[in-house]
């Protein structure tokens, strides 16, 4: 069965630094599908990136970053030079090829808090 | 184009009575999915539709259903409401495309008391 763990609850940093969330995934399936997406206070949640198993290439826009490694089942995404408008809750959400749809399973989220 | 709309934002119930939740998706998209977040549960997979057929569903009981009609609009429907059925219900939509990202509504809050 699919799982994602984000085992950072909340992190606190001040603004200008630079914080990394991390993203542990488990499936089964060769074929899959990451993504990242950021709920701010509105609640909506905001897509920010998808990445397929195939592709392992890290990927960069703007002051985000993301780091696919297959070998350590690992999604991670990088803010740099934080601000206080990335202040959101933070998911990492996985999807198999096998799963009939475009089911996401997702992980608990991370809490970011930027303090100026 | 306009993203993905949920009516109505805030809803308060009584527990026992039935609620219906609609959201329209983005124009073109195919694929409409529901979720609801809580905070002790956090993100849970409702069920999808695509083409007005129910695609997959999560382990939710029967009284959650749904449906989706030929313009892609989606209703889900939840049936002598609990007071554990207190969340906010998100909607995404995609083309419905295997892996394509899913773009999410702005919830409905829904109360039960």
């Amino acid at each position: 069965a699919q799982k994602v763990t984000q085992a950072q609850t909340e992190i606190s940093v001040v603004e200008k630094e630079d914080v990394t969330l991390d993203c542990v995934y488990e499936t089964r399936d060769t074929t899959y599908y990451l993504f990242w997406y950021k709920q701010p206070p509105s609640g909506e949640l905001v897509f920010l990136i998808r990445r397929n198993s195939f592709d392992e290439q890290n990927e960069i826009s703007g002051r985000y970053s993301w780091n696919f490694q297959k070998s350590t089942s690992s999604f991670n995404f990088t803010i740099t030079a934080s601000q206080v408008v990335d202040s959101a809750v933070y998911f990492c959400a996985l999807s198999e090829e096998k799963s009939s749809g475009d089911k996401l399973t997702f992980g608990t989220g991370t809490r970011l808090a930027v303090r100026p | 184009k306009a993203g993905v709309t949920q009516t109505p934002r805030y809803l308060i119930k009584t527990r026992g009575q039935q609620v219906t939740l609609s959201c329209s998706p983005i124009s073109g998209h195919r694929s409409v999915s529901w979720y609801q977040q809580t905070p002790g549960q956090g993100l849970q997979f409702l069920f999808e539709y695509f083409s007005e057929t129910q695609r997959n569903k999560g382990n939710f009981p029967g009284r959650f259903s749904g449906r989706q009609f030929s313009n892609s609009r989606s209703e889900m429907n939840v049936s002598t409401l609990e007071l554990g059925d207190s969340a906010l219900y998100l909607c995404a939509s995609s083309l419905g495309l295997r892996g394509v990202e899913q773009y999410f509504g702005p919830g409905t809050r829904l109360t039960v008391t």
